[in-house]
């Protein structure tokens, strides 16, 4: 069963940021945490993940508490793109990624 | 191509047929997924290959599903005697790394499979 947990929805106006929270607050100290995002009628793509430090790549950065039992992914500039089914996943040390039932983000043009 | 391909994209099968659901995983990636996911909810976990071996079938529903990836690359989910219950799409997902923690993870599109 999926370990974290996600608002169902958020909204958030175009070219804005996006902070999308979640909570893990059963996380291990080798757990990374992973977000993968799911368009519309597309399977679910990498977005960013992290262990500890703060994370940035060219989709968003990652925020990471220090007690490692919250994480907000930041989308700097919201684009219609960005419309998507934001998933929080804790990993395991297997391979597998679980996925809970994630954050569904609307853009409001 | 560059990604993981899945195929066919769509299936509609009559209640009580067997279907084969093929995935194309980006060459040299170790393991392999499969995935089930209804409409309005997040991908479920049904099964992992690492190479041709299958380390973990936990998630399969019931003995009608079955995987195979016989040579470590292509894989097939095989659903015998469908029901209205399995109408979900169906992912793959592949990744180059084995049992480490940092993993990435390379989906398909899925296979949108209705039973009627």
């Amino acid at each position: 069963d999926a370990k974290t947990t996600q608002p169902n929805s958020m909204e958030s106006n175009e070219e804005e940021p996006v902070h999308l929270p979640c909570n893990h607050s059963t996380i291990s100290g080798t757990d990374y945490i992973h977000w993968y995002r799911q368009l519309p009628s597309q399977g679910p793509e990498y977005v960013i993940h992290g262990l500890t430090s703060n994370v940035n790549n060219r989709m968003a950065s990652l925020a990471i508490a220090e007690d490692r039992k919250s994480s907000t992914l930041i989308l700097h500039r919201a684009t219609l793109r960005d419309a998507a089914v934001y998933y929080c996943i804790e990993g395991t040390s297997y391979d597998k990624v679980i996925f809970g039932p994630g954050t569904s983000l609307s853009v409001i043009p | 191509g560059a990604g993981v391909s899945q195929s066919p994209r769509y299936k509609v099968a009559k209640r009580g047929q067997d279907v084969a659901l093929r995935c194309d995983p980006i060459s040299g990636h170790v393991s392999l997924f499969w995935y089930q996911q209804a409409l309005g909810q997040g991908p479920e976990f049904l099964t992992y290959f690492q190479n041709e071996a299958q380390l973990d079938k936990s998630g399969l529903p019931s003995d009608r599903f079955f995987a195979e990836r016989p040579e470590g690359s292509v894989s097939t989910l095989k659903i015998q005697r469908t029901q209205q219950e399995d109408s979900a799409v169906y992912l793959c997902a592949s990744s180059p790394r084995q049992a480490t923690p940092d993993k990435e993870a390379f989906f398909g599109q899925g296979t949108r499979l209705t039973v009627v």
